[in-house]
């Protein structure tokens, strides 16, 4: 069975400190890793990641895959009380059907 | 266009009630989802259509019936539910491994 892990659940920090989230995966025909952002309402697209080692950066938001690991990470720098938010990582595999499968979410707490 | 759109954004339903959550989106994707989310959890995979096909059905209760009139249209007919099925629901498509949501509607069940 397709199974998606992340840690922490759950994580408080200062305005200011540096977070790293973790996610690992064990899927069936693995194409893609996605990285998401939700507040109150859906999930918003943050990163996919298809190739090991290549890492996608947004503003102060960064993420890696490493394909031999099974894992990648996503990196918050200088946070703000704004990047208080559940952060899912989310595999998309093929197998007869697409699929989505999610982990458990980290719950990101920032605090002034 | 990287919308999905879903319709009621709220909805609260008696338990004798049939109504339908509608999901809509113009990206061309062939994959199309149904997730439940309940507060503090992430998102359950219920359904996935596939080329307009249900492909997978996560075990979920007769009381939730999709269905895929086209290849941009994706509904969720609700009859009979229970005060527990009160959740976020969230469509969302996929293709070339990316995955967009609508914005979900919130079911209350009375």
């Amino acid at each position: 069975e397709d199974k998606v892990v992340q840690s922490p659940l759950s994580l408080v920090v200062h305005e200011g400190d540096t977070v790293t989230l973790n996610c690992s995966y064990e899927v069936t025909n693995f194409r893609s890793l996605l990285w998401y952002k939700q507040e109150k309402k859906a999930p918003t697209f943050l990163f996919m990641l298809t190739s090991s080692g290549i890492e996608k950066k947004s503003g102060r938001l960064s993420s890696i895959l490493d394909k031999k690991e099974l894992s990648s990470i996503l990196n918050i720098t200088a946070t703000q009380t704004g990047d208080s938010a559940i952060y899912l990582c989310a595999v998309y595999s093929i197998q007869g059907a697409q699929k989505l499968v999610f982990g458990q979410g980290t719950r990101l707490t920032i605090n002034p | 266009d990287t919308e999905v759109t879903q319709t009621p954004k709220h909805l609260v339903m008696g338990m004798t009630n049939k109504k339908s959550l509608k999901c809509e989106q113009h990206m061309g994707h062939r994959a199309m989802y149904w997730y439940k989310q309940k507060a503090k959890k992430p998102p359950e995979l219920m359904f996935v259509y596939s080329y307009e096909k249900l492909s997978i059905n996560e075990s979920v209760p007769s009381r939730f019936s999709p269905e895929c009139p086209n290849s941009s249209l994706l509904n969720l007919h609700l009859h009979a539910l229970q005060p527990e099925d009160s959740a976020l629901y969230l469509c969302a498509s996929s293709q070339h491994g990316t995955g967009f949501f609508g914005q979900g509607t919130r079911l209350t069940v009375v």
